[in-house]
């Protein structure tokens, strides 16, 4: 099985600073990779998405790299403000068809970003 | 469009009632995703559905939970008999095609007591 691992479980960065979220994975035969963001008892939004036959991808501040072969993903935000205080989530679709569709999703970094 | 719908947004039900969550995905969405999510576990898939057909409910967790898809438009999720154990927010997804970007419902908030 998919293990997604995210670390830090928390940040508290002052507004201004940029940052970065790190995601890492078990099985490298991913179909891609989406980050999300959730804001307390919300639903997710989806932020990014990466297919496997990229390295990047880049909306605002925010851009999010995936190095397959190492297992890692990161999302940088650049510029912290405090409404990008939330939970970012990474979430792995695994291409192996034995497995079906999978969408496997770490735990989440809870991000504070104070004024 | 008003992106995926769910209700109730909150339930509170005493244990052995039965439950049912509603959504409705976003329109020309072709699967659907049904997810629960609790502090201990994160989010789990449950079950998915590609043009309406049930593909995988491996994740289902017991023989309880039960989940259908009448039609392109509307999906339920139902837990009968409800245990304290299945208190969690759940959430319905949706996405054009199935590896394609997910869309996430607000959730529906279970309490069993």
């Amino acid at each position: 099985k998919q293990e997604v691992t995210q670390i830090p479980a928390a940040l508290s960065v002052p507004e201004g600073e940029n940052l970065v979220l790190n995601c890492s994975f078990t099985d490298s035969a991913i179909y891609n990779l989406q980050w999300f963001r959730q804001d307390p008892g919300k639903g997710l939004t989806s932020l990014l998405l990466i297919q496997s036959s990229q390295r990047e991808q880049t909306s605002g501040r925010l851009n999010a790299s995936l190095d397959k072969s190492s297992g890692r993903s990161t999302l940088y935000i650049a510029a912290s403000q405090p409404g990008d205080s939330a939970t970012y989530l990474c979430a792995v679709h695994l291409s192996n068809s034995n497995s079906g569709y999978a969408l496997n999703f770490g735990k989440g970094t809870s991000l504070l970003v104070t004024p | 469009d008003a992106g995926v719908i769910q209700s109730p947004r909150h339930e509170v039900t005493e244990m052995g009632q039965e439950v049912t969550l509603r959504c409705k995905p976003i329109s020309g969405h072709n699967s659907l995703f049904w997810y629960r999510q609790t502090m201990m576990r994160g989010l789990e898939l449950l079950i998915y559905f590609n043009n309406n057909v049930p593909i995988d409910d491996s994740g289902m967790p017991e023989d309880r939970f039960s989940a259908k898809m009448p039609n392109a438009s509307f999906s339920t999720l139902k837990i009968q008999p409800s245990e304290p154990r299945d208190s969690a927010v759940y959430f319905c997804a949706s996405t054009m095609t199935i590896d394609n970007e997910q869309f996430f419902g607000p959730g529906t908030r279970l309490t069993v007591l």
